[in-house]
């Protein structure tokens, strides 16, 4: 299948500060992406939508202006964790491409913020 | 809204025997699609097994198959020859086959794989 790459794998970050958590397709384009929080052994809850060269749908509860989301080319889509706090660490997932069918998951990005 | 519900937060098995892990769903959609997802300690997401809705013959991968129950709105998935390889964590996913085709996942079923 095809390859969805995350970066950072794992951050560790001060509270207030911002985190950029990159997510690209490796060998596909992909006009939609979707961003998932996974905390420790629970499910995958999605966070938003991410759509090429428009503004990402958001989940109900999930706050916009504190997880900003850039889908600025069709390989790469951005989640952007601002002022993070430790209630925001947590393991996050993106996935793309694949159709309805099939979705690519990326290997994930943990977040620590103390 | 759609939600899917797995009521075993964990299972075990002993090698080489057989499991069945249970998925229900709740849609009022007629076309869709569901998936197992198996999640080992990596955290990297893998696809086990596929079904489309309006297939109704049960999809078969090797060892992993499904038991699809539409108008029971279940879903549930066998693992014959348990491989110690095999312990992770199971999630059931639908997803919708029009608009943003998002997922929605279950809450998850710790599978053990005893030796």
């Amino acid at each position: 299948g095809a390859v969805v790459s995350q970066h950072p794998s794992w951050v560790i970050c001060k509270s207030g500060t911002s985190v950029k958590i990159e997510c690209r397709s490796l060998d596909f384009q992909a006009t939609t992406m979707f961003w998932y929080r996974q905390f420790p052994k629970q499910s995958l809850m999605l966070m938003a939508t991410s759509n090429e060269g428009s503004k990402a749908t958001y989940e109900q509860g999930v706050e916009k202006d504190k997880f900003l989301i850039n889908h600025a080319s069709l390989t790469l889509s951005t989640l952007t964790v601002t002022s993070a706090h430790p209630e925001d660490s947590s393991f996050y997932i993106c996935s793309g491409g694949g159709g309805p069918n099939e979705q690519f998951f990326g290997p994930g990005t943990r977040l620590t913020v103390l | 809204a759609q939600t899917v519900t797995q009521s075993q937060p964990e299972m075990s098995v002993q090698e080489a025997e057989t499991v069945t892990l249970s998925c229900t769903y709740d849609t009022s959609e007629s076309d869709y699609y569901l998936f197992w997802y198996k999640q080992p300690p990596s955290r990297q997401m893998i696809l086990v097994i596929r079904q489309e809705a309006y297939k109704q013959q049960n999809a078969t991968e090797n060892r992993f198959s499904v038991n699809f129950q539409k108008a029971a709105k279940s879903f549930s998935l066998k693992i014959s020859d348990s491989q110690l390889g095999d312990a992770a964590m199971y999630f059931c996913a639908y997803r919708e086959t029009s608009g943003t085709y998002k997922y929605i996942f279950g809450t998850g079923t710790r599978l053990k794989v005893l030796a």
